[in-house]
């Protein structure tokens, strides 16, 4: 069982805005770490999308957004397009500053 | 370009041990800590441990404590990952990665995890 929780799957449309969340603990989010979100595609390793909860690496659109508070996360997806089909996975770290990933997200676009 | 290049697929019995290597190029090798990420058939990602390659610390998630050996040569830029007593549930894809924006000698845990290396399949079968 994951230290984060993320639902297994979200849909969307083309064009319309998705939203994942992922929910800690006391122990990693809430104590203050940050959260890193991934998109993984099969065969390929896996890309980071976002970093420090809100940052966007260079080349990563910004129809990608994160957000955090408290003792969760969310990954925003808008102007969904069908390349944004793929897996999806939130990581954090905790006290001892070994990391965890969430069970991953599976997106599909309609 | 900075880039970690792993070993190639193995096939092993249950059991058996496993050394997966890592070897980075075009940054400071012994200024980021080294992590391992695995992935098991239809599961998802699972965050293994990591080793910082100055100094030899390791930090393993509490499953892998026991069961997985992380060690480094710095002379030749290279980590390893040493898997013993293997089980069927050990098959997955196992990926090295650093967090390469955080700069040499950098806070890893502040950012994510940007630089990959291309994936080892390890087959644990009888």
């Amino acid at each position: 069982q994951s230290a984060l929780t993320q639902p297994p799957s979200v849909s969307g449309a083309p064009g319309q805005r998705v939203t994942i969340s992922c929910t800690g603990t006391s122990s990693n989010i809430g104590a203050g770490y940050d959260v890193h979100w991934y998109q993984h595609l099969p065969g390929t390793a896996p890309k980071l999308l976002i970093y420090a909860n809100t940052y966007r690496p260079s080349g990563v659109p910004d129809r990608f957004s994160g957000s955090k508070s408290g003792t969760s996360a969310s990954l925003a997806i808008t102007g969904l397009q069908p390349e944004d089909e793929a897996d999806y996975y939130c990581q954090s770290y905790d006290s001892s500053l070994r990391g965890a990933f969430g069970g991953g997200t599976k997106l599909t676009v309609l | 370009q900075v880039q970690l290049v792993q070993s190639g697929a193995e096939v092993r019995k249950p059991g058996a041990s496993v050394k997966v290597s890592c070897k980075a190029s075009g940054y400071t090798f012994i200024g980021f800590y080294l992590h391992w990420v695995r992935q098991a058939p239809g599961q998802g990602l699972e965050w293994m441990g990591c080793i910082n390659p100055n100094d030899g610390d390791t930090k393993s998630a509490q499953k892998f404590q026991g069961g997985v050996t992380m060690t480094s040569d710095t002379s030749i830029s290279t980590a390893y990952m040493e898997l013993t007593r293997l089980s069927f549930h050990d098959t997955a894809i196992y990926y090295c990665a650093i967090a390469y924006a955080s700069g040499p000698y950098g806070v890893y845990f502040y950012y994510g995890l940007d630089v990959w290396g291309q994936g080892t399949s390890i087959t644990v079968s009888s």
